[in-house]
């Protein structure tokens, strides 16, 4: 059964600070991996998509790279400012028909200091 | 931009009703889903579609049911609330294949 884990659970940096949020999983009999945000209350908003054949997607200060054989992925962002504060929730979806379910990490709670 | 609406952002309903929540998107996606959101068990499928009047069970289908009778609109329905179905409800759709799952703004329920 995949299962997918995210470290750590929270994390607090000083603004301006590069960091490094991780997600791994079990299975690597995935499609995709996808990276999202979320606000406190609100729904999920999609930051980047990585398909099984790409080692890694950038987004303005968002990089994020797949390892499909090491089942790991990276969430890097540059430079973090406060209005990153969020938690982000990383994503797989298995090889499973073309149903497109997703199967979710627990998520990174981010708080970025002024 | 891909839009998914849901019907309420927060509901109060009491122990024994019948609820509905809507969900609609406007990109023609094939797949709806309906995820429920718990703190510290993350995001737990309910209920996925895959076309229209198709439906599957997710990983925690009990007490819920769904109806998809067109393609833009995906409904969960709770036949009988009770107080362990109060969570933020979440909808998401996507296209077949590899694409990117939509997420709506979701309803945080609360049952009394």
């Amino acid at each position: 059964k995949q299962e997918v884990t995210q470290i750590p659970a929270a994390l607090s940096v000083p603004e301006g600070e590069n960091l490094v949020l991780n997600c791994s999983f079990t299975d690597s009999a995935i499609y995709n991996l996808q990276w999202f945000r979320q606000d406190p209350g609100k729904g999920l908003t999609s930051l980047l998509l990585i398909q099984s054949s790409q080692r890694e997607q950038t987004s303005g200060r968002l990089n994020a790279s797949l390892d499909k054989s090491s089942g790991r992925s990276t969430l890097y962002i540059a430079a973090s400012q406060p209005g990153d504060s969020a938690t982000y929730l990383c994503a797989v979806r298995p090889y499973s028909g073309n149903t497109g379910k997703l199967i979710f990490g627990q998520g990174t709670t981010l708080q970025v200091k002024p | 931009d891909v839009k998914v609406t849901q019907s309420s952002r927060y509901l109060v309903k009491r122990t024994g009703e019948k609820v509905f929540l809507e969900c609609v998107q406007d990109m023609d996606h094939e797949n709806m889903f309906w995820y429920r959101q718990d703190p510290g068990l993350g995001l737990r499928l309910i209920y996925f579609s895959y076309d229209v009047k198709m439906k599957e069970k997710g990983d925690i289908p009990e007490g819920y049911s769904v109806s998809r009778e067109k393609k833009e609109r995906f409904s969960l329905i709770l036949e009988s609330a009770s107080t362990n179905q109060t969570s933020m409800y979440l909808c998401a759709s996507s296209l077949p294949g590899v694409g990117t799952a939509h997420f709506g703004p979701g309803t945080r329920l609360t049952v009394t």
